[in-house]
Order: structure tokens, then C-alpha cells, then sequence
């Protein structure tokens, strides 16, 4: 059984298209969060959910929307796609523990 | 802003070496650090500290954290080319429910 997925798992467009990525989570967990891991994978937190509630807004621009449907999804769209948003995005989830438990990863590639 | 700096970046050993990677950072109201290990995909989770010098220990893992001197270290003895991966460590403050991570570091072992 799939613990966190995403989807798709990878993406390749064009600049300036609009595109989201999709999470979804089987454990039952209060919290969601995006990483963004670049080329040199450093990651880095973008945005965490609790309860459908949005608790963490890193300095992303705001081009990247996230949106939680219910605690066990948390999409991500990003508007107008430039060549530096490529990277891996990573949807995790955790229980108060902080023991995040990551999703396979969406490799976004943007020509 | 909270800080994780890991040593070292890269390293590469024979199999049945043993191994050391720190981790040390600055962090407000310190709440935990996690261990990470990333191959090819997600990062999964290895352990979580939260007291200092009560070593936590999985097979042939370990790691214990300091919290006078602000650092945690990974062990692991008798290294299998199983091991090779990014170890990443990551931070969490008492006052926000996220994780600052480090740049990992790129363990290869070889034959």
C-alpha cells in the first residue's frame, strides 16, 4: 500500500504553462507539506497544511498555490512556469511527531 | 534563520568501513532533529532525537545529539554498497511545525 503519492511523477512543459501536481496520503495524517529539492538537492520547505489549514508559507512566489481539498490531499498549482522552477517536488505528510514520510517525488523539467 | 550545516559533502569508502556523518546547526527553541536517508527517490526516515546523549540505534545505524554543543552524528559500521545514498539532516524549532534541512551528504560505498 502506497503510504504518500503523487502524481504525476514527472513533467516536462513548456515556459509560461500552468501545471499542478497532485498528493495524496493513506495514513491518516493531521499534516501536509511541499519541498522543493533543486539540482544540487537542497530541500527546501514550501508550503505545510494542517487540517486543510494552511500553516507554513515559505518565501515562495506566489505563481505556486497550493490547495487541500481534505487532510489527506494536498495539490500544488504553479501558474506561468519558468525554467528555474525546475526541480523535484516532494509531497510529505506527518503526525504531530514530525516524522514526515515523503512521496516519490515529481521531477518538473520546464524548456 | 535557522541553520543545518552537514560534513562531509561527499564521501566515498570501502565496503565494510565505518563511517561518521555530523550534523550540527542553530535552530530557535530546538524541538527535535531527524536523520534522513535518500537514494534514489524520497527521503526515508531513519531517526529522531530530541534529548542529547541517549544514542538511538537501528541495525547498523546509529546516532546521538548534543544539544550543549548543537551537533548530532550518524554512524554506520561495517558499510555495504546498500548504503550509498544522501544522508540528510534536518531540524525542527519548537515554534513552527517544519523541517530545515541540510545539503546532505553523498555517502558511495564501493567494492
Amino acid at each position: 500500500d502506497t503510504a504518500v503519492s503523487q502524481t504525476p511523477k514527472y513533467l516536462v512543459t513548456q515556459m509560461g504553462n500552468d501545471k499542478s501536481i497532485k498528493c495524496e496520503q493513506n495514513l491518516g495524517h493531521d499534516t501536509m507539506y511541499w519541498y522543493k529539492q533543486d539540482s544540487k538537492k537542497f530541500l527546501k520547505i514550501m508550503f505545510s497544511y494542517n487540517n486543510k489549514e494552511l500553516i507554513i508559507n515559505e518565501t515562495v512566489p506566489n505563481r505556486f498555490s497550493p490547495k487541500s481539498p481534505d487532510k489527506a490531499h494536498l495539490n500544488l498549482h504553479i501558474n506561468s512556469l519558468e525554467l528555474g522552477d525546475s526541480a523535484v517536488y516532494f509531497c510529505a505528510s506527518s503526525q504531530n511527531t514530525l516524522e514526515q514520510y515523503f512521496g516519490p517525488g515529481t521531477r518538473l523539467t520546464v524548456t | 534563520e535557522d541553520k543545518v550545516v552537514q560534513s562531509p559533502l561527499s564521501l566515498v569508502v570501502h565496503e565494510g568501513d565505518t563511517v561518521t556523518l555530523n550534523c550540527s546547526y542553530e535552530v530557535t527553541n530546538f524541538r527535535s532533529l531527524l536523520w534522513y536517508k535518500q537514494e534514489k527517490k524520497a527521503p526515508t526516515f531513519l531517526f529522531m532525537l530530541t534529548s542529547s546523549g541517549i544514542e538511538k540505534k537501528s541495525g547498523r545505524l546509529s546516532s546521538i545529539l548534543d544539544k550543549k554543543e548543537l551537533f548530532s552524528i550518524l554512524n554506520i559500521t561495517a558499510t555495504q554498497t546498500g548504503d550509498s545514498a544522501i544522508y540528510l539532516c534536518a531540524v525542527e524549532p519548537g515554534t513552527a511545525s517544519k523541517l530545515t534541512f541540510g545539503t546532505g551528504t553523498r555517502l558511495q560505498v564501493t567494492l
